[in-house]
């Protein structure tokens, strides 16, 4: 069974940082590309970066280019998301996915749980 | 950016009647289409994908049709745990979601 186990939420002040990990398990991590999806309190879903399995090319949402990178480290099956110069815009909800049928242009297989970002002062 | 609109925003039904939820797009995604589920405090589920493909474990009550930019989930006698939010999600272009449609009971 596939699990995808986020943490490293929490709260920050705006122009801060977090980094948040995936840890999955039940499926092999290293064959697939992992996403970011992202969903803000009471709101729907946004697609925020996606990660390819081996090569580590790297795709993101213009909202989040340049601020966010998304790593994996296939020896530990985790999946990362470092987040800088954080904004209340980015207040929300963090999924972890497993992808299928490509890299970004793909489904969201499998979900994790997610962990809460909140950006406030 | 291929912008989905679903309809209606909100659907008020009994359990047992039939349920029609749409998904336009602003361009064609050819059948590059899949539609999710959300409870509250739940995680999306993946239901049907490429536009008319069940996910493994989803009840065949679950149906979707479509391709080019209309796109049709149908869930053909509601049962009480399926009332929730769906989203329609394209992966033709770089990914984008409807804005959902919640389902509720009447």
């Amino acid at each position: 069974e596939v699990q995808l186990v986020e943490s490293g939420g929490g709260l920050v002040q705006p122009g801060g940082s977090l980094r948040l990990s995936c840890a999955a398990s039940g499926f092999t991590f290293s064959s697939y590309a992992m996403s970011w999806v992202r969903q803000a309190p009471g709101k729907g879903l946004e697609w925020v970066s996606s990660i390819n399995a081996s090569d580590g090319n790297t795709y993101y949402a213009d909202s989040v280019k340049g601020r966010f990178t998304v790593s994996r480290d296939n020896s530990k099956n985790t999946l990362y998301l470092q987040m800088n110069s954080l904004t209340a815009e980015d207040t929300a909800l963090y999924y972890c996915a497993k992808v299928i049928f490509g890299v970004v242009t793909a489904y969201f297989h499998s979900w994790g749980q997610g962990t809460l970002v909140t950006v406030s002062s | 950016e291929i912008v989905l609109t679903q309809s209606p925003d909100t659907l008020s039904l009994s359990p047992g009647e039939r349920a029609t939820l749409s998904c336009r797009a602003s361009q064609s995604v050819r059948s590059y289409l899949a539609w999710y589920q959300q409870k509250p405090g739940q995680a999306p589920r993946l239901l049907i994908y490429d536009a008319s493909n069940r996910a493994t474990g989803i009840p065949a009550r679950f149906s979707g049709s479509g391709s080019g930019t209309d796109f049709t989930l149908t869930i053909s006698s509601l049962e009480p745990e399926d009332f929730a939010v769906y989203y329609c999600q394209q992966r033709s272009s770089w990914p984008s979601f409807g804005q959902g449609t919640r389902l509720e009971i009447k």
